[in-house]
């Protein structure tokens, strides 16, 4: 079946560690996006890819890194730098073509910062 | 700036109908978009509306008033399987979107 796929759901690190998330597809998408969700916020964009090899920051970028180097793939990976990362992050795609919000997520990773 | 506004929680009852507001204000407007949440599950799309006017599906409806920055999902024969955020998305002029913090929705037997 076709879907989004995140690893790890649970996910534990240290302060100053480096820790990277994964996102798999294999909807065809063209658009993918990292999301970052903090109890009583809404969803915050960190980072976008609309087409291979090239990624927007959005609004939280700062502490966060990523890579689009296959239409599949779109890992996270959250820095040293990133002040206060734990949270839930979610990786979504939206189909080709037009300018769409109806979003495919992902399950979702949560990360705690010990 | 950009503004979402929709009340943290709501109680309902099983079999009954509920209406979820949602205000807004954002730098330009393409569309508004309503998500359901269950806790520690990844949200899933509900509706979308571009046009003012009520849009039906199945128990659910969603409408939309664009002179007034405001949005309302109405729920219908509730399920405790309802139980759940839904959240209001509005989509700005560089179509992405601006979401809520959403409304959490408790369904009482």
């Amino acid at each position: 079946d076709g879907g989004i796929t995140q690893s790890p759901k649970y996910l534990f690190r240290k302060e100053g560690q480096n820790v990277t998330l994964s996102c798999e597809q294999n909807l065809n998408h063209d658009a993918m996006y990292w999301y970052r969700q903090d109890p009583g916020q809404g969803l915050r964009l960190i980072y976008y890819s609309q087409i291979v090899n090239d990624f927007q920051k959005g609004d939280i970028a700062e502490g966060y890194s990523v890579s689009r180097e296959k239409k599949e793939s779109f890992p996270l990976t959250v820095t040293s730098a990133q002040k206060n990362p734990t949270a839930f992050y979610l990786c979504a795609s939206t189909p080709p073509g037009q300018h769409t919000g109806e979003l495919f997520f992902g399950e979702g990773s949560r990360l705690t910062v010990l | 700036g950009q503004n979402i506004d929709q009340p943290t929680e709501m109680t309902a009852t099983e079999g009954a109908i509920v209406q979820i507001n949602c205000t807004y204000q954002t730098s330009g407007f393409n569309g508004l978009f309503w998500y359901q949440q269950h806790a520690g599950e990844a949200p899933t799309f509900l509706s979308y509306n571009v046009l003012d006017g009520l849009e039906e599906k199945g128990r659910f409806s969603s409408f939309l008033s664009r002179s007034k920055g405001y949005s309302y999902l109405l729920l219908k024969e509730l399920q405790m399987k309802d139980s759940a955020s839904y959240l209001c998305a509005p989509m700005d002029s560089n179509y992405q979107l601006i979401w809520g913090a959403g409304t959490k929705l408790i369904i009482k037997p």
